[in-house]
Order: C-alpha cells, then sequence, then structure tokens
C-alpha cells in the first residue's frame, strides 16, 4: 500500500520546545517538500528537496529546519525559533521530473 | 515570484447545480496548473490537472480550462454532489519547479 505517512496526527508542544514532525514515503519518489497550511490561505512551502542530502528553502523557512538522509524520510523540525508554530503542516512528494505533488495526511502542531 | 489569485472564496450550490472556481496567475512562464480537493482535516487530493499546452481537459463532471493568454484558468464541476462539499485549492508551476497555491474555495453543496 504505496503512500505518504505522517505522525502524529496531532501534537501539542509548549513553547521554547523544539518539535520534529515525521514523513515517511514509499512512493519511491526522489523529491519531498514541507507546507504550512494556515486558516483561510493556501499552502506555503517551507523546505524543499529534489535528492538525498540536498534540499532548498522555501518561502517561509524561518524557524524550521530539515534533513534528508534516506530518499524515503524528510523530517521536519520546528524550532523554539519559529514565532508563530501553531498550523496544519503538510508534507508532500513527487518523482521531481513530471508534474504532480502527492499529499501525506497532515500533522496538526499546536503550541501554547 | 508566482502570484496566484483565487476566486471566490466561499461557494454554495444547490445539488445538481455546477460550481464553477477561477484563478489567476502573473508569472508566464508557469505552465502547469492543478487543482486539489481538501477534506477536513486531510492533506489535499489531486483532482486534475492541465498544462499549458492544452486549453480544456475533462474527467467526469470536472473539467478546468485554461486562458494562456488572459492568464487564468478555472475548475468547472457539474451535476454537484454532497460529497463534493470541500475546500478546493489551485495552484501554478513551471514543471519541475515550486508550486505557488490559491488561498482555497470552500464549496458547500446543499442537499
Amino acid at each position: 500500500d504505496g503512500g505518504i505517512t505522517q505522525s502524529p496526527k496531532y501534537l501539542f508542544r509548549k513553547e521554547g520546545q523544539n518539535v520534529t514532525l515525521s514523513c515517511e514515503q514509499n512512493l519511491n519518489h526522489d523529491a519531498m517538500y514541507w507546507y504550512r497550511q494556515d486558516p483561510g490561505q493556501g499552502l506555503r512551502l517551507i523546505y524543499y528537496s529534489q535528492i538525498v542530502n540536498d534540499f532548498q528553502k522555501g518561502d517561509i523557512a524561518e524557524g524550521y529546519s530539515v534533513s534528508r538522509e534516506k530518499k524515503e524520510s524528510f523530517p521536519l523540525t520546528v524550532t523554539s525559533a519559529q514565532k508563530n508554530p501553531t498550523a496544519f503542516y503538510l508534507c508532500a512528494s513527487s518523482t521531481g521530473r513530471s508534474y504532480e505533488q502527492y499529499f501525506g495526511p497532515g500533522t496538526r502542531l499546536t503550541v501554547t | 515570484g508566482e502570484n496566484v489569485e483565487q476566486h471566490p472564496s466561499t461557494l454554495s450550490v444547490q445539488e445538481g447545480d455546477s460550481a464553477v472556481i477561477k484563478c489567476t496567475y502573473s508569472d508566464s512562464a508557469s505552465n502547469y496548473f492543478p487543482w486539489y480537493k481538501q477534506e477536513l482535516g486531510k492533506g489535499p487530493q489531486l483532482i486534475i490537472d492541465i498544462r499549458s499546452n492544452v486549453g480544456e481537459k475533462k474527467d467526469q463532471r470536472i473539467a478546468v480550462t485554461l486562458n494562456k493568454t488572459a492568464k487564468h484558468f478555472s475548475l468547472h464541476i457539474t451535476e454537484t454532489q454532497p460529497e463534493d462539499s470541500a475546500v478546493y485549492f489551485c495552484a501554478a508551476s513551471i514543471i519541475g519547479n515550486q508550486f505557488y497555491f490559491g488561498t482555497g474555495t470552500s464549496l458547500t453543496v446543499i442537499p
């Protein structure tokens, strides 16, 4: 059963703590992406990676970090430097050379 | 960078009627335009897409039209059903590059 998994579905953290969101795909896709979604807004790109051990900043990378040690995995760390971390976070993947991006189910992060 | 605007932000239609959502984009180099459907609490799902070398594409009750000259594209849903109720997002990109998303349209189909 191929697809993208994100865990956990809901995550709660105290302000000042770093938190890591998981994203795993078994689609053999080269490229992976992290988006942030806020109410009434479109998806905004945080980071993306087109190959293992390489990644680029998106439009809103400040306060976030990523790693891409394996093709299947692209974890996102929300650091304490992110001023407004409460949001719905979506991971996506694509073959890199094709057009379509496929999304995971998302993680809703609440920081209080 | 690219700027995508989407209208309307909310749309209510009676079951069986048609729904139309419109998007405009700013970068004439964009050549790929997907549409996503997002149900509450879930990730977006690709429902249809169009490339800049065609003007229209249909898939059963869903169609997308593209006007490259005017830089706008639209999603058309015919014979709407309650299960079509969701948030719909358009996006624009240059193939292989970053997607730029619209702000979404919340569609409600009234039984």
